[in-house]
């Protein structure tokens, strides 16, 4: 079954300390790996587009990159106001305009 | 621009009462879609549109239904309202098929 799984579900770092989120696929034909961010009672903000392995795309303390099975969010040196989960969603052929979502990954930055 | 705008923000609705949700655009996007988000899983495409007059079903329709007679607006229609429906509900819009969504604040919704 075509799916897409982050992980981990849940992440607390302390300011300043840089880590990855990791988004897998498992579909066929990617057409397009979104990464969004979504804070509490808001609707996910986009981030980056990804369409093809090897693609990079940076914002801020935020760098997504893309390989043929997975994408990475790096976060470096996060900051307390990087708190928000984290959602990644493939587009792929034959899936008639449908994005397929990951369950996101909360993201809690500490002072 | 505002993007997308949503209403309410916030509702119960008691079980078997209907209601509309409203969802409106105003970057001339031709694909407008609905989602519901629940906790623990990922959003679901309920039902889209690719322009007006025209939409489909996505992975959840059942007991929603939706119109969409101008290229700015595409409500959302709860008949018979029941505890199942209790989610958060996002409205989006983009460009193209394969282009960025840009989504809604959300409605909360809360059937009892």
């Amino acid at each position: 079954e075509d799916q897409v799984t982050q992980s981990p579900e849940a992440l607390r770092l302390q300011e300043g300390e840089s880590s990855s989120l990791n988004c897998s696929y498992t579909v066929s034909g990617l057409r397009g790996l979104f990464w969004y961010r979504q804070d509490p009672g808001k609707g996910p903000e986009f981030l980056f587009t990804l369409y093809s392995a090897g693609e990079e795309k940076e914002k801020e303390r935020l760098k997504a990159t893309l390989t043929k099975k997975e994408s990475f969010l790096h976060i470096t040196a996060p900051k307390p106001e990087d708190s928000a989960t984290y959602l990644c969603a493939v587009y792929y052929t034959g899936t008639a305009s449908k994005l397929t979502f990951g369950t996101g990954t909360r993201l809690q930055v500490m002072l | 621009n505002a993007g997308v705008t949503q209403t309410p923000k916030f509702r119960i609705l008691k079980i078997g009462q209907s209601m509309t949700l409203q969802c409106t655009q105003d970057m001339n996007h031709n694909y407008m879609y609905w989602y519901r988000q629940d906790p623990g899983m990922g959003l679901k495409l309920i039902y889209y549109s690719v322009g007006a007059g025209i939409t489909d079903k996505g992975e959840v329709p059942n007991g929603y239904n939706v119109s969409r007679s101008t290229t700015e607006d595409f409500p959302l229609r709860l008949e018979l309202a029941a505890p199942s429906q209790t989610s958060v509900y996002f409205c989006a819009s983009s460009y193209s098929r394969t282009d960025t969504q840009y989504f809604g604040p959300g409605t909360r919704l809360t059937v009892l």
